[in-house]
């Protein structure tokens, strides 16, 4: 079965646009996290959604965010972009909340000029 | 805070030897802990940890969990050029599917 699929793959944006990433988890997958992946900062949990409600969110700003939509897709959205921004951002699909095991897409690399 | 401790930060072998990776954690209300491989963008699911003792074995690598001294251990025999990867250790608690990663092992295995 297909696995996560992140799209964008590559995106050059510059500092104060905003960007939104879309992940499509596992079918049958209903639970969606994102994480930011930077050399300095290793791998940091952004939220989680299930059932298109946010269950958990990091310790990001505001201008992070994101949503869920019925058939389990997922957005995020990052607002007036910085420079310390660019990171890989990667999805992870669970089968449900509370199911442990998560499989993660390619990531999007996100670079801000 | 959770927080997840991976030793040693890196690691040079030549294939065949054995490797043994380190993964401490601190996390209220633990649920699980996870072990991925990472080559250059996704991470990939290895194991699985809920209870302590039982060892997870898949071909040549395998995991055990020890939740009195809150530490795990990835086990890699025969090494291989192609298990050259970051590995890395996650754990998740009862909150939800949130993980907390440890900053990864990288290892290199060299012909």
């Amino acid at each position: 079965k297909a696995g996560v699929t992140q799209t964008p793959r590559y995106l050059i944006k510059t500092r104060g646009q905003q960007v939104t990433l879309s992940c499509s988890p596992i079918s049958g997958h209903r639970s969606v996290s994102w994480y930011q992946q930077t050399p300095g900062q290793g791998l940091q949990f952004l939220f989680e959604y299930f059932s298109e409600t946010q269950r958990n969110k990091g310790n990001f700003p505001g201008r992070f965010s994101g949503r869920q939509f019925s058939n389990s897709r997922s957005e995020m959205n990052v607002s007036t972009l910085e420079l310390g921004d660019s990171a890989l951002y990667l999805c992870a699909s669970s089968l449900r909340q509370g199911a442990g095991e998560a499989f993660f897409g390619q990531g999007t690399r996100l670079t801000v000029v | 805070e959770d927080k997840v401790v991976q030793s040693p930060l890196s690691l040079v072998v030549h294939e065949g030897d054995t490797v043994t990776l380190n993964c401490s954690y601190e996390v209220t209300n633990f649920r699980s802990l996870l072990w991925y491989k990472q080559e250059k963008k996704a991470p990939t699911f290895l194991f699985m940890l809920t209870s302590s003792g039982i060892e997870k074995k898949s071909g040549r690598l395998s995991s055990i969990l020890d939740k009195k001294e809150l530490f795990s251990i990835l086990n890699i025999t025969a090494t291989q050029t192609g298990d050259s990867a970051v590995y890395l250790c996650a754990v998740i608690n009862n909150a939800g599917n949130m993980l907390t990663f440890g900053g990864g092992t990288r290892l290199m295995v060299k012909p």
